[in-house]
């Protein structure tokens, strides 16, 4: 089993709609969790970092359940803009594990 | 800011040769990492580094890879020989790490590298 792993998608979604994706990772003692977001042809950027009670960004809204070891991404009310590939990274001790990503392809 | 810089942002080679990326990130930043891109197999971490010293490079290649920071605003990535599976987007990027964990990472642009 893959220590990170994530849907390759694709997501294609109405513009407006709500949508969401998980990703998974095997190692119980993970640190700390991000979402990335790449466009095509481009390098990686922060979107934002999962906390342990959850985190909102606007439209966005990031959750860890350690439980189950998994962070999830929602994206509300979703814009031509969103479309993008979303990677989730993995913090374990000196270790930075990238999900493989979500290509997301919001249609208007 | 400039942001994290890297040179060239393409390169095609033939096999056999040397390739060098460089690398320079963003100034202040205590950390840097080098990643490979590909479609079968997305983002690989390489190496990377804390204060100009190598932390993890567990995920080098080979012998082929090697990677070097002589200072806190330069690094290099070298492959010798290149060979055709080592076509890939490398990426290298930084960020600013304390002891309260890892911030953000700031991505260069890329270099596209293709060896026939």
């Amino acid at each position: 089993r893959k220590e990170v792993e994530q849907d390759p998608g694709p997501f294609n979604v109405p513009e407006g709609a709500t949508v969401a994706f998980n990703c998974t990772y095997s190692n119980s003692a993970s640190q700390s969790f991000f979402w990335y977001r790449q466009d095509c042809r481009k390098e990686p950027k922060l979107l934002m970092s999962v906390y342990s009670s959850g985190n909102e960004d606007g439209r966005f809204t990031a959750q860890l359940n350690r439980a189950s070891q998994y962070i999830s991404l929602l994206i509300r009310d979703s814009k031509l803009s969103d479309s993008a590939t979303y990677l989730c990274v993995v913090y374990r001790d000196d270790k930075i594990i990238f999900g493989k990503g979500t290509r997301l392809h919001i249609l208007p | 800011d400039a942001g994290v810089i890297q040179s060239p942002r393409h390169e095609v080679t033939e096999m056999g040769q040397e390739v060098t990326l460089r690398c320079k990130p963003i100034s202040g930043h205590n950390s840097l990492f080098w990643y490979r891109q590909t479609m079968m197999r997305g983002l690989e971490l390489l190496i990377y580094f804390n204060n100009n010293v190598p932390i993890d490079d567990s995920g080098m290649p080979e012998d082929r890879f090697s990677a070097k920071m002589p200072n806190a605003s330069f690094s290099t990535l070298k492959i010798q020989p290149s060979e055709p599976r080592d076509s890939a987007v490398y990426f290298c990027a930084s960020s600013l790490e304390t002891f309260q964990g890892p911030y953000e990472q700031y991505f260069g642009p890329g270099t596209r590298l293709t060896v026939t």
